[in-house]
């Protein structure tokens, strides 16, 4: 009964290098989200998908790219990385009907670039 | 623009206090509304939510929180608090039926004095 699997849970890159969170959710959940969460912000919606092969913009999308091959994937890219994207990052999701109910989250990546 | 305010950002309470944090939403149609609960570390987990319904909430732990409509508000309370209840808290509301998303406030660091 894993929920949603956030890899990996930590990680520093370097200013420029590129990498992938990958978030995967086993309860057949069509709503997928990725935020970033940054002391005295709260949680800002980075993208977001309602079911495979779609994707959209959330509040804070410059500089991150998303993909949904596989309902039970939502993958975060940075493409390069920068110092202002040190951050917490969390993934979540919901079923169109739990919406009403709240969302599952996973345990988080912490990512530092220097 | 949709937005959820917290104007407590940090609070520091002894054991046995009771506790009042607030939330404010601007938005003027239906809502549901959620308090999630930050311990050191891990990742957001639901206290309690609104969907419908009596307006007075309990949710896990001895929270409750009230929806006042006409304020606009859904304030999380708790009458005696614990040294475990340290934690940050998080109200979001998802604006309206037909969205897929939450907002979220930017978090009140509680922190209980043994």
């Amino acid at each position: 009964n894993a929920g949603v699997t956030q890899t990996p849970k930590f990680r520093v890159l370097k200013t420029g290098q590129s990498m992938t969170l990958l978030c995967a959710q086993d309860m057949n959940h069509e709503y997928m989200y990725w935020y970033r969460q940054d002391p005295g912000m709260g949680l800002r919606l980075i993208h977001y998908s309602v079911g495979e092969g779609t994707t959209a913009k959330g509040e804070v999308p410059d500089g991150y790219n998303v993909s949904r091959l596989k309902k039970q994937n939502f993958l975060l890219g940075l493409e390069s990385a920068a110092p202002s994207q040190t951050s917490v990052y969390f993934c979540a999701s919901s079923s169109p009907g739990g919406l009403n109910y709240g969302y599952t989250f996973g345990s988080g990546t912490r990512l530092t670039v220097v | 623009a949709q937005s959820v305010s917290q104007h407590n950002h940090h609070v520091i309470l002894s054991e046995a206090a009771s506790l009042e944090l607030g939330c404010n939403y601007s938005y003027g149609g239906t809502v549901n509304l959620f308090w999630y609960v930050q311990y050191p570390g891990q990742h957001l987990q639901l206290l309690l939510k609104y969907f419908s319904g009596d307006p007075l909430v309990k949710g896990i732990k001895g929270f409750e929180a009230e929806f006042i409509k006409s304020k606009f508000s859904f304030n999380l309370r708790k009458p005696s608090v614990q040294w475990s209840d340290t934690a940050e808290y998080f109200c979001a509301v998802r604006v309206g039926s037909g969205t897929y998303k939450y907002i979220f406030g930017t978090g009140t660091r509680l922190k209980v004095l043994a």
